[in-house]
């Protein structure tokens, strides 16, 4: 099994301010990753596949980055509407695996 | 506008059994595959299991296999989990998805269902 391990855990950030999500997989992965965004009480949403490829109807802020075991979510400037958890997953083989969410909030 | 509905949840007795189905409309549901994913309370996401477009091939995670079967009715747009030997630690809100076309991620996301496995 592929373990998909993200950090922080929690990232403290200021609206307008950058902020930079790490995801990293026990084996190599290729490009084969998802993020996604969670809100409270919400289904988590489709941000970015493919490790760089955003979503239909994702914000050009939000972009990724990496390939085989590390990657990277950056969100250029928050909005008060990125505060939420963000998960990785892989999709490289089975089981298919998810990090266990960083949860961004605001400083 | 895609839109999945899952149905079924419910409080059940450890050892027990649940079948939960989700509704699919607003694509051509026999062409994506389709999966489930679970969340414990205030904990991450889990995939639990997917089946192929068609139904022909079926994947587990471990910690269900041999008591969780997905199975799908394309001619109803209905996706199914049947969950046998229940165990305290499948209780969670559980989420139908669709499958991306583009690889085993997960493109929509239905609101979920809660399943409750307690005495």
């Amino acid at each position: 099994e592929t373990v998909m391990t993200q950090s922080p855990a929690t990232l403290s950030v200021s609206p307008g301010e950058r902020a930079t999500l790490s995801c990293r997989a026990s084996q190599s992965v290729s490009s084969k990753l998802a993020w996604y965004q969670q809100k409270p009480g919400q289904a988590p949403r489709l941000l970015i596949y493919g490790a760089s490829t955003r979503a239909i109807g994702i914000p050009a802020r939000f972009s990724g980055s990496g390939s085989g075991t590390d990657f990277t979510l950056t969100i250029s400037s928050l909005q008060s509407e990125d505060f939420a958890v963000y998960y990785c997953q892989h999709f490289n083989n089975w089981p298919l695996t998810f990090g266990q969410g960083t949860k961004v909030e605001i400083k | 506008e895609v839109q999945l509905l899952e149905s079924g949840g419910g409080l059940v007795q450890p050892g027990g059994s649940l079948r939960l189905s989700c509704a699919a409309s607003g694509f051509t549901f026999s062409s994506f595959a389709r999966s489930w994913v679970r969340q414990a309370p205030g904990k991450g996401l889990e995939w639990v299991s997917a089946i192929v477009g068609g139904g022909e091939r079926t994947f587990y995670a471990d910690s269900v296999k041999g008591r969780f079967t997905i199975s799908r009715d394309d001619s109803k747009n209905m996706l199914y989990l049947q969950m046998n030997s229940l165990r305290a630690e499948d209780t969670a809100l559980y989420y139908c998805a669709r499958v991306s076309s583009s690889g085993w991620f997960f493109d929509s996301w239905g609101q979920g269902t809660l399943v409750t496995v307690s005495s």
